[in-house]
């Protein structure tokens, strides 16, 4: 019953350090989001991928990048981390073609940038 | 454009008081309404959902009912416990399969013994 896995949990990074913020399902899902979640704010949507090889913008996405491996994995680059970014990063998933499945949410990956 | 108003918390009970959380949306069309759960340290979890108007969703004790007429999916249960203790977002899904979510802030709700 892993579902949605993200890696790493916690993570500290200083101002302009990169990184790779890891994302995967074993549900079969075709789709799958990144959102970050802010005090105040909720989830806002930063990339999502409808199916592998295919990616799209979602309200947030200056300062990410996105990779859809394969059907499993979605990541999450910071190119040059900003404190701005600080936030709690979840990914998610959802089976494409019945439109009232729910997304399926990991456990988040929290980031602080300094 | 979609969005959704949540009522601002935080929100805090007694055992076994009746809880309210209130929800409107704008969307075009007929959009889906969810509400999810986030326990602490956790991701959300989907609680209920409604597809169409007048739909009630259900579980755990918790119901929402989706009111078309005044574009509301207010969340209710009649006794809470300690357990519920956790943020609550609502959020709604346009009729794309594809499936994005807009969420509302989330409101933070805090039941005492």
């Amino acid at each position: 019953n892993a579902g949605v896995t993200q890696t790493p949990k916690f993570q500290v990074l200083k101002t302009g350090q990169s990184m790779t913020l890891q994302c995967a399902q074993d549900m079969n899902h075709n789709s799958m989001y990144w959102y970050r979640q802010d005090p105040g704010m909720g989830l806002r949507l930063i990339y999502y991928s409808a199916s592998e090889g295919t990616t799209d913008k979602g309200e947030v996405p200056n300062g990410y990048n996105v990779s859809r491996l394969n059907k499993r994995e979605f990541s999450l680059r910071l190119e040059s981390a900003a404190p701005s970014q600080t936030s709690v990063y979840f990914c998610a998933s959802k089976e494409t073609g019945v439109s009232n499945q729910p997304q399926h949410f990991g456990d988040g990956t929290r980031l602080s940038i300094l | 454009g979609d969005s959704v108003t949540q009522m601002e918390g935080p929100v805090t009970l007694s055992e076994e008081a009746f809880l309210t959380i209130n929800c409107t949306y704008t969307a075009t069309g007929y959009p889906s309404l969810f509400w999810y759960v986030q326990y602490p340290g956790e991701g959300l979890q989907l609680l209920l959902k409604a597809t169409k108007a007048d739909d009630k969703g259900s579980n755990k004790g918790f119901e929402a009912t989706y009111r078309k007429e005044t574009t509301s999916f207010h969340l209710e249960k009649g006794s809470v416990q300690v357990s519920d203790s956790a943020v609550y977002f609502c959020a709604l899904r346009r009729g794309s399969t594809l499936g994005r979510l807009y969420f509302g802030r989330g409101t933070q709700l805090t039941v005492w013994p």
